[in-house]
Formats: structure tokens, C-alpha cells, sequence
């Protein structure tokens, strides 16, 4: 099993650039979520979803999109990125959704270096 | 709402001696709560993880957790700290509204 895939690993982009960050997984896991790490503040919530059509804000949403098509993909798009949003990013997934159990671990995408400059 | 507290950024132990990394949670509804590690450069694994099941929970590499109700307490315990054992851990509380949160993390430095 893949589990989760994300990509690029590194990206470097200039203030103003758009880019997409692409997260699937292969789990057929209802819920996927979006996460920021800066230094000292552990990881943040930046997107949800807990199914298919269905996605919310986390903790830190300003400057991010999110859309949820397929069970599969969940892509992370920066509209005019912002040195502010410098940071690692992990995607992750588990089952058990907003019905679901909550006793699953996550399972996490290998993150992606993201500057920008 | 529900939030988590590491209690120290730091933690600095001698090769062989125990470990303590202290967390504190709040949740308005029962949570399930998870320890996480990472080394550098690395993603994050899971260390343990607790369910309403026993309160004294066992987890890979010799750490173990113990959940404490009346104090809202998750730490993380293991007897005898090894060079490897140095990385950022997490402590994770997730509800049944499928969100999880992170405390900011505490950096465990192990000197031999």
C-alpha cells in the first residue's frame, strides 16, 4: 500500500504565485486534513474533511483553499502565496469520520518544504 | 473546544535514565488521545495511543502513557532513555467530530 502520498517535497515560489499541494491516499479513509509545522508550535489545522463534498476550516484557513471530489484526493491550494506561509506541510488521513470512530491513528504524507520568498 | 498543553519544550535526560514528557488536555467530550514522534527530518509515527480501554497504555520502543481523568493528564513515560530516542514528540487529542490538535511538541535531547 502507498498509504498516504503527498507531493512535491520541496517547492520554492515567489510572493504572489498560486501553486496546488496534492495529498491522495489509498486507505479509502473518509477523513484527510491539512496541517502546517512551524518551529515551536507544533502542527496546525488548516483544512477538513470528513468525506467526499464535504470540507471545513481548521485552525489557520486564511490564504489556503481546499476542494474534496473524490474519497481519494484532498489538494491543498495557496491562491497568492505569502512568505508567512513558509512552512512544512502534512496531509493526513484516517477512517472513521465525522460518524465514525475516533480511536484510529493518523496516517500522515511525508510533508512538503514549502518557501516562499 | 478542546486543546492540548505540553508542558515543557525542553527536556534534556542522561542516556539511561528515565524520561517523563508531560501533556495536559481539555476536551468537552471523551477524547482519544495519541503520542506522536518525529525525528528530524522524518514524518510522524505513532507512539501509542489511548481509548477509553486501560488507562495505562503501552506504546513501541519501550514508552508508555498513562491517562489521568481528574488531572487531564496524558505523560509519557519510559524507564531508561536511549540516544535514539531523541526527536520531537506530540502529544494529540482527537473527539468524535473527527478533529485532531496538536500541543506544540517537546523536544527530547538525550546526552550520553
Amino acid at each position: 500500500n502507498a498509504g498516504v502520498t503527498q507531493t512535491p517535497k520541496f517547492q520554492v515560489l515567489k510572493t504572489g504565485q498560486s501553486m496546488t499541494l496534492q495529498c491522495a491516499q489509498d486507505m479509502n479513509h473518509e477523513y484527510m486534513s491539512w496541517y502546517r509545522q512551524d518551529p515551536g508550535m507544533g502542527l496546525r489545522l488548516i483544512h477538513y474533511s470528513v468525506g467526499a463534498g464535504i470540507t471545513d476550516q481548521g485552525e489557520v484557513p486564511n490564504g489556503y483553499n481546499v476542494s474534496r471530489s473524490t474519497t481519494e484526493d484532498f489538494p491543498l491550494r495557496l491562491l497568492s502565496a505569502a512568505p508567512s506561509q513558509t512552512s512544512v506541510y502534512f496531509c493526513a488521513s484516517t477512517s472513521g469520520g465525522l460518524q465514525g470512530a475516533t480511536n484510529e491513528k493518523l496516517f500522515f504524507g511525508s510533508g512538503t518544504q514549502l518557501s516562499v520568498l | 473546544a478542546q486543546s492540548v498543553t505540553q508542558l515543557d519544550s525542553h527536556v534534556s535526560v542522561s542516556e539511561g535514565t528515565p524520561v517523563l514528557l508531560r501533556c495536559n488536555y481539555s476536551s468537552s467530550y471523551s477524547p482519544s488521545l495519541f503520542w506522536y514522534v518525529q525525528h528530524p527530518n522524518k514524518g510522524l509515527q505513532l507512539l501509542l495511543k489511548y481509548t477509553s480501554a486501560a488507562t495505562l497504555v503501552k506504546g513501541i520502543n519501550g514508552f508508555e502513557a498513562e491517562f489521568k481523568k481528574s488531572e487531564t493528564s496524558f505523560h509519557l513515560t519510559k524507564p531508561s532513555a536511549h540516544m535514539s530516542d531523541a526527536a520531537e514528540y506530540f502529544c494529540v487529542v482527537r473527539t468524535n467530530a473527527g478533529k485532531s490538535t496538536f500541543g506544540d511538541g517537546t523536544t527530547l535531547t538525550v546526552k550520553p
